[in-house]
């Protein structure tokens, strides 16, 4: 029974490094999310695939990009990591029409 | 302009007591839905409740209940019967349109803790 399914849980990186984020779902959602988590705010979204084949930009998607590489998985990357992206990153799926978004555990990441 | 606002400050319950979380919301699409989630310190999301803009009653998922309030642009999330559980930090997200990419607007939060 995983659900939504985000590798790795925590990862230290230096200025200018770079890294993907991994995220797989089970439930055959059509939608894929990736928000970040900052203290004091709530999630705030990066990037959203409404379906498998697109890929869109949400609130504050300035220094990553995505991959939807099938209907499962949706990966986000760092380029050049800053200290300011220093977060938590949430990946969440969904059923298109409204029904809730089922979110992984987070990965948290600290950019040196 | 900020979509969902939650402003009280963290709050402390007694357990058994209830607790009324605020949710106001700002939006021109007369469809939209809202959701709330909870958050506890060990940081997983945990969807609780879901309220359509066109549904006629308000929403109630076993000890959570949703006051909505449509004209005020409200939607108070109600836990009844506060167990330490229930701990946590608690978000109200908006998604506006009914067939759109349910895209989630968050609020930054409420933060209980219900004591003995």
């Amino acid at each position: 029974n995983a659900g939504v399914t985000q590798t790795p849980k925590f990862q230290v990186l230096k200025t200018g490094q770079s890294m993907t984020l991994q995220c797989a779902q089970d439930m055959n959602h059509n939608s894929m999310y990736w928000y970040r988590q900052d203290p004091g705010m709530g999630l705030r979204l990066i990037y959203y695939s409404a379906s498998e084949g697109t890929t869109d930009k949400g609130e504050v998607p300035n220094g990553y990009n995505v991959s939807r590489l099938n209907k499962r998985e949706f990966s986000l990357r760092l380029e050049s990591a800053a200290p300011s992206q220093t977060s938590v990153y949430f990946c969440a799926s969904s059923d298109r029409g409204g029904q809730p978004q089922h979110f992984g555990d987070g990965t948290r990441l600290s950019i040196l | 302009a900020q979509k969902i606002t939650q402003t009280q400050p963290g709050m402390f319950v007694q357990e058994k007591e209830a607790v009324t979380l605020d949710c106001t919301y700002d939006t021109s699409d007369p469809s939209y839905g809202l959701f709330w989630y909870k958050q506890p310190s060990s940081g997983e999301m945990i969807f609780l409740i879901y309220q359509g803009s066109y549904d006629q009653q308000n929403a109630t998922e076993g000890r959570y209940s949703l006051n909505f309030q449509k004209a005020r642009k409200s939607a108070n999330l109600v836990i009844s019967a506060s167990q330490l559980g229930d701990s946590a930090m608690y978000f109200c997200a908006m998604r506006e349109g009914i067939y759109g990419n349910n895209r989630l607007a968050f609020g930054k939060g409420n933060q209980v803790v219900v004591i003995p």
